[in-house]
């Protein structure tokens, strides 16, 4: 039972490059998210998405784009990395979303951005 | 005001101790209540899912919910060092907005001395 999966588990990058943080699960929930994690701040939201090809805004959408061509893949890209995106990240899928369902998260990723 | 609050702690008891973890949220219109273990360096683990009101029992842990009072607790009996991480309390279930939306606290952090 693999779950979720996400790599890099670790990735230190410059500021103003493109980085791709990538998401597999293998439950075939209809719903995955992309949380990042900051002392002070908690668990935040930044892109969900309810099925393929149906994404939307979280709380801290902004430098921040998704894609999910496939159920079980769901993408976070930072277009042009900046410091203030130094977070650890999580992806999460759940299989109904908040109307009753649970929400299982990954591992994670620790993004450094110097 | 935010949606869910959370002690951060840290919460420090010696082992074998009964371990009290407390979450009070705003919105009476959760449904699905949640709590997660979360060790360092790792992703959120679901320990506990009760809908609606009342208790729920796992091996060690108990789960209470209290939507009157909108207070909701997890209990921990016989502590154990293993025991020792920081613990989610999340919701959702908002049944007229946010079907997507899951609402964490930020955590309490607990250390079971042996």
């Amino acid at each position: 039972d693999a779950g979720i999966t996400q790599s890099p588990r670790y990735k230190i990058t410059e500021t103003g490059r493109q980085v791709t943080l990538m998401c597999h699960q293998t439950w075939s929930h209809s719903y995955m998210f992309w949380y990042r994690q900051d002392l002070g701040h908690g668990l935040r939201l930044i892109y969900y998405s309810a099925a393929a090809d149906i994404t939307d805004k979280g709380e801290v959408p902004d430098g921040y784009v998704v894609s999910r061509s496939k159920t079980e893949n769901f993408p976070l890209t930072l277009e042009s990395a900046t410091r203030s995106q130094t977070s650890v990240y999580f992806c999460a899928s759940s299989l109904q979303g908040a109307r009753g369902n649970t929400i299982y998260f990954g591992e994670g990723s620790w993004l450094t951005v110097v | 005001q935010k949606e869910v609050e959370q002690d951060p702690g840290p919460l420090s008891v010696p082992e074998g101790a009964i371990v009290s973890l407390n979450c009070t949220y705003s919105n009476s219109a959760f449904q699905y209540f949640m709590w997660y273990r979360q060790y360092s360096r790792k992703g959120p683990e679901l320990l506990m899912y009760t809908y609606s009101s009342g208790n729920k029992e796992d091996g060690r842990f108990t789960a209470q919910v209290d939507k009157s009072s909108k207070y909701i607790s997890l209990f921990i009996r016989d502590s154990q060092p293993s025991d020792s991480a920081t613990y989610l309390c999340a919701m959702s279930g908002n049944p007229t907005r946010d079907f997507n939306k899951f609402y964490f606290g930020s955590g309490t952090k607990l250390n079971v001395k042996p």
